[in-house]
């Protein structure tokens, strides 16, 4: 149990839906961040969130919106996704963006777009 | 080297044997060096950050080195257990900016 929890674990959309993740972390943490995980590829940044505000997008698609509301949550509202964007989506969260502490991950919501 | 990379990409061993495996990270503007484990089914849990040359760092039979001038970092498992069978992951951060460049990681299966 690191602390991150995200919902759901599992997830089945078609391309027309719209959908969102969610991932909650108690650890008094002040920066978050999504990762992508696809099929045979290394672990990849998507957003970036520091005292609720973003600070990096690495140059998702807008079909990706996240949210930070507070410093505790995080979102990824998901819309007209392609099949391609089946994948493992990784929450994590840090003390600060700005320094080299570790990062407390979640276990992953696995998407799959049909 | 543009990307972080990995070696191997898998390992087999057997239990009570010692192994170790290489990150190689772009050593301009290193930041910081990142190491997680990840167990199937579970979320990737961090090791070991490192940020200064000639580093090294343990957590009981793991330890971690780290030279920034040439760019890699040595993991090291000493009298592998089946529980140490999980896929290694090191991350390279280039700034300060928390922008971790992950490699694709080392997947180890310990034999018993």
């Amino acid at each position: 149990e690191t602390g991150v929890t995200q919902t759901p674990r599992h997830l089945v959309m078609g391309m027309t839906n719209k959908k969102s993740l969610k991932c909650e972390q108690h650890l008094g943490h002040n920066a978050m961040y999504w990762y992508k995980q696809s099929a045979k590829k290394p672990l990849e940044l998507m957003f970036v969130y520091n005292f609720k505000e973003q600070t990096e997008n690495n140059s998702v698609p807008s079909r990706f919106s996240p949210e930070c509301p507070n410093s505790s949550h995080l979102f990824l509202h998901l819309h007209t996704l392609q099949p391609e964007d089946s994948a493992l989506y990784l929450c994590a969260s840090s003390q600060d963006s700005s320094s080299s502490t570790e990062a407390f991950f979640g276990q992953g919501t696995r998407l799959t777009v049909v | 080297i543009l990307n972080v990379e990995q070696s191997p990409q898998s390992l087999h061993v057997q239990e009570g044997d010692s192994t170790n495996f290489t990150c190689s990270f772009p050593s301009s503007n290193f930041y910081a060096l990142h190491w997680y484990r990840w167990e199937t089914a579970k979320s990737p849990e961090a090791l070991f950050v490192m940020t200064l040359n000639g580093d090294e760092k343990k957590k009981g039979r793991i330890s971690a080195t780290l030279n920034t001038k040439e760019g890699y970092s040595y993991l090291y498992i000493k009298g592998s257990q089946p529980e140490d069978s999980a896929t290694y992951l090191c991350a390279s951060m280039m700034d300060s900016s928390y922008k971790l460049i992950f490699g694709s990681g080392t997947r180890l299966l310990v034999r018993p």
